[in-house]
């Protein structure tokens, strides 16, 4: 298996664009996480995925943000209207969530909004 | 919700033994894992740890007391390619038989001559 798979690597927009995101997890992983790392408030945990099915989504920072997961090899985490604030580094992971399972992490988007 | 604290910065001498401590606070406890970042690339997994004691992997090592909610990550032969961020995360059972996985801020490491 290729890994996680995030596109794009790096997007620079405007503020007020509408911008997804795309991840790919590792087929046969059933849980999908979404974080955003920043050097302030670290790696935080957006949103995540069970079997397709989104599970807590309490840290979504706004009705800006809404996440999808049509089927189990396809994510996105869409931002609309994009703001400078929501500049960070996006990171999908994936998991089997059992045991001594770890999650993988995609290379993540690096995104900029000016 | 899940609270998780580590130090922000540690610096330490190649060839040294490093101790990066993690603490936390939440229920429905499932296990904590020990990641590393390197400046601009995705955090990779180190250990994993869900009873109470030590594993041990090659230099490094990993610790869990449960009951004091405490971790360590323990370096050992510093080289500088260890220069990193090392992450505590912890898994908790959210209920209707799914799993959480919630990061702390990261502790970043810098390993001197």
């Amino acid at each position: 298996d290729a890994g996680v798979i995030q596109s794009p690597r790096h997007e620079v927009t405007e503020m007020g664009q509408e911008v997804t995101l795309r991840c790919k997890p590792i087929s046969g992983h059933d849980y999908l996480f979404w974080y955003r790392q920043t050097m302030m408030r670290g790696l935080e945990l957006l949103i995540y995925f069970n079997n397709n099915v989104p599970i807590d989504d309490s840290g979504m920072p706004e009705d800006r943000f809404s996440a999808k997961m049509p089927n189990a090899s396809f994510s996105t985490l869409k931002i609309q209207p994009s703001e400078p604030r929501d500049s960070a580094v996006y990171f999908c992971a994936s998991s089997y969530m059992d045991g001594n399972t770890e999650a993988f992490f995609g290379q993540g988007t690096r995104l900029t909004v000016v | 919700g899940q609270n998780i604290d580590q130090p922000t910065e540690m610096t330490a001498t190649e060839g040294a033994i490093v101790q990066i401590n993690c603490t936390y606070q939440t229920s429905g406890f499932n296990g904590l894992f020990w990641y590393q970042q390197h400046a601009g690339e995705a955090p990779t997994f180190l250990s994993y740890n869900v009873l109470d004691g030590l594993e041990e992997k090659g230099r490094f090592s990993s610790f869990l007391s449960r009951s004091k909610g405490y971790s360590y990550l323990l370096l050992k032969e510093l080289q500088m390619k260890d220069s990193a961020s090392y992450l505590c995360a912890v898994r908790v059972y959210s209920g209707a038989g799914s799993y959480q996985l919630t990061f702390g801020k990261g502790t970043k490491l810098s390993v001197i001559p």
